[in-house]
C-alpha cells in the first residue's frame, strides 16, 4: 500500500531551468513532510522539511509548497545545476509511531549542463 | 559530525543462505530502522526499533528479523536469503522525539 506517491519518475531539466517534483498522500495523520537528496553510492540525506500548517517553505533555491485541503506538496528547485543531479524522495511521518516515515517512489533528476 | 556505518558496501549471497547486515550509529540515537530501496517503489520499512531490545515491523517485514542488543548496532538477518531479497538495503538513526532520520551510505546485496 503506497501511501505517498511521487512523481515523475525521472526528470531532465536544463541547466538554469525550474525543476518541479510532485507528491500526494492520504493519510491526514501526517504531520510533517520531509525531502530527502540521494546522491550516487551515498545514502539519502535530509534536504528541506515542511510542517503541515505552513503553505511554503523556501531554503535557497529549493522550495516546498504544501497545500493541505488538496493533500499534496511539491519541491520545486530553481536555477538548477549539474550538481542538483540526484534522486529525490519526498516522505510524510505519521503522528505515531515515533519517527516513522513513508516515502515516495523517487525521482531521478538530470540537470543537463 | 552525524555518522551512520554499515558494515559492507557490496555483499553477494547464495540461496538458502544466513546474511546478517550491520548498522552501527555514533549519534546515541534512540531510534534506529532498516530499509530496502527498489527502483520504482522508493524506500520501504522493513523493521525499526525505539530502544535497545525493541524491535517493530515496518511495511514489508516478512522474511527478515532483527537484533538490538546495544543502543548504537542494529543488526537485519535474512534468515535464508532469496533471490527477491536482491536490493539496496539503508539504516537510518534518528533521536527520540522524532528527529530528523539519518542514513548510512547502503549495502547492495544480491542473492545468487
Amino acid at each position: 500500500q503506497q501511501q505517498v506517491k511521487q512523481s515523475p519518475q525521472s526528470l531532465i531539466v536544463q541547466k538554469g531551468g525550474i525543476s518541479i517534483i510532485n507528491c500526494a498522500y492520504e493519510n491526514t495523520a501526517f504531520d510533517y513532510f520531509p525531502w530527502y537528496q540521494q546522491f550516487p553510492g551515498k545514502g539519502p540525506a535530509l534536504l528541506i522539511a515542511i510542517r503541515p500548517d505552513v503553505s511554503e517553505k523556501k531554503e535557497g533555491r529549493f522550495t516546498i509548497s504544501f497545500n493541505k485541503s488538496a493533500k499534496q506538496f511539491s519541491l520545486h528547485i530553481m536555477d538548477s545545476q549539474p550538481g542538483d543531479s540526484a534522486t529525490y524522495f519526498c516522505a510524510a511521518r505519521d503522528f505515531f509511531p515515533d519517527g516513522k516515515l513513508t516515502f515516495g517512489q523517487g525521482t531521478i533528476l538530470t540537470v543537463h549542463p | 559530525d552525524v555518522k551512520v556505518t554499515q558494515s559492507s558496501r557490496y555483499l553477494v549471497k547464495r540461496t538458502g543462505e544466513k546474511v546478517f547486515l550491520e548498522c552501527v550509529q555514533d549519534m546515541d540515537h534512540e531510534n534506529m530502522f532498516w530499509y530496502r530501496q527498489d527502483p520504482g517503489l522508493g524506500l520501504r520499512l522493513i523493521y525499526f526499533s525505539y530502544d535497545v531490545k525493541m524491535k517493530e515491523k515496518g511495511d514489508i517485514p516478512e522474511g527478515y528479523s532483527v537484533s538490538r542488543e546495544k543502543k548504537e548496532r542494529f543488526s537485519l538477518i535474512l534468515e535464508s536469503a532469496s533471490t527477491n531479497q536482491t536490493s539496496m538495503y539503508l539504516c537510518a538513526s534518528s533521536p527520540a522525539g522524532r528527529g530528523t532520520q539519518y542514513f548510512g551510505p547502503g549495502t547492495r546485496l544480491t542473492v545468487l
